[in-house]
C-alpha cells in the first residue's frame, strides 16, 4: 500500500514568518512530487513540481525534495493570512500517468 | 487560456440511482484523472484516461466508470449510488507525457440521499 505521510495540524505561524510543511512516502520508486493548496470549498491549486532532489524555488515558495530519505517539504517564506490553507502533498511513481497519491493534508493558519 | 471545467457543481441522488458527471480539460491536454475526495479517506484516486484509453485505475469497485472521447473530454459514472459516494469528486488535466503538472477543475459535490 503506497502511502503518503503529512502533519495534519493545523500549523500556525504568525504573519511573515517562515512556514514548514514536510511529507514523507512509502513509495521507494516514487518519481514525481507535488504540492497544492486547497482552501476551504475548494479545489486543489497546484503550488510546486519537483522531480529531482535539491531545492526548487518559485517566488515565497521553496519545495526541497531527498528521495534517499523518502521526503519531501515546502517552504513558505514571509507567510501571509491569505496562505492560511491545508496543503497537499502528492506523490506519483509514474512519469507519465497522473495517478496520484495524496497525504492527507497539513492545515495551516497564519496569524495577523 | 481556459481552465478545466467540471459539470454539474451540485448534484443530489438518490440511493440506488446513477450518475453521470462531465470534465472539459485544459485545451491540448490529453490526460483526466478522477478523483473522490471525502473527509474521512481525502483525496482518492479513480481512474486517468489518456487519448481515449483508461490508462490507470485506483481501488473503487466496479460502479465506478469512464470514458474519453477523440476531444479529451471526459465523463465519469457511478450506478447503484450508495450513501458513501457522497463526496466531491474532481478531475484533473495535464499534457500526461513525462513529468507534467495536473490541474484541478472545480469539482462536482454529489450528494446521495
Amino acid at each position: 500500500q503506497k502511502e503518503v505521510e503529512q502533519n495534519s495540524g493545523p500549523l500556525s505561524v504568525p504573519e511573515g514568518a517562515i512556514a514548514s510543511l514536510n511529507c514523507t512516502y512509502s513509495d521507494r520508486g516514487s518519481q514525481s512530487f507535488f504540492w497544492y493548496r486547497q482552501y476551504s470549498g475548494k479545489s486543489p491549486e497546484l503550488i510546486m513540481s519537483i522531480y529531482s532532489n535539491g531545492d526548487k524555488e518559485d517566488g515565497r515558495f521553496t519545495a526541497q525534495l531527498n528521495k534517499a530519505s523518502q521526503y519531501v517539504s515546502l517552504l513558505i517564506r514571509d507567510s501571509q493570512p491569505s496562505d492560511s490553507a491545508t496543503y497537499l502533498c502528492a506523490v506519483t511513481a509514474d512519469n507519465y500517468g497522473q495517478n496520484f497519491v495524496f497525504g492527507p493534508g497539513t492545515r495551516l493558519s497564519v496569524l495577523p | 487560456k481556459a481552465g478545466v471545467t467540471q459539470t454539474p457543481r451540485y448534484l443530489i441522488k438518490t440511493r440506488g440511482q446513477q450518475v453521470t458527471l462531465s470534465c472539459s480539460p485544459i485545451s491540448g491536454h490529453r490526460s483526466v484523472s478522477w478523483y473522490q475526495q471525502t473527509p474521512g479517506q481525502g483525496l482518492q484516486f479513480l481512474f486517468e484516461y489518456f487519448s481515449e484509453t483508461q490508462r490507470n485505475k485506483g481501488n473503487f469497485p466496479g460502479r465506478f466508470s469512464g470514458r474519453q472521447f477523440s476531444n479529451s473530454r471526459s465523463e465519469m459514472n457511478v450506478s447503484t449510488l450508495e450513501l458513501g459516494d457522497s463526496a466531491l469528486y474532481l478531475c484533473a488535466s495535464s499534457k500526461g507525457t513525462s513529468n507534467t503538472e495536473a490541474f484541478f477543475g472545480q469539482g462536482t459535490r454529489l450528494t446521495v440521499v
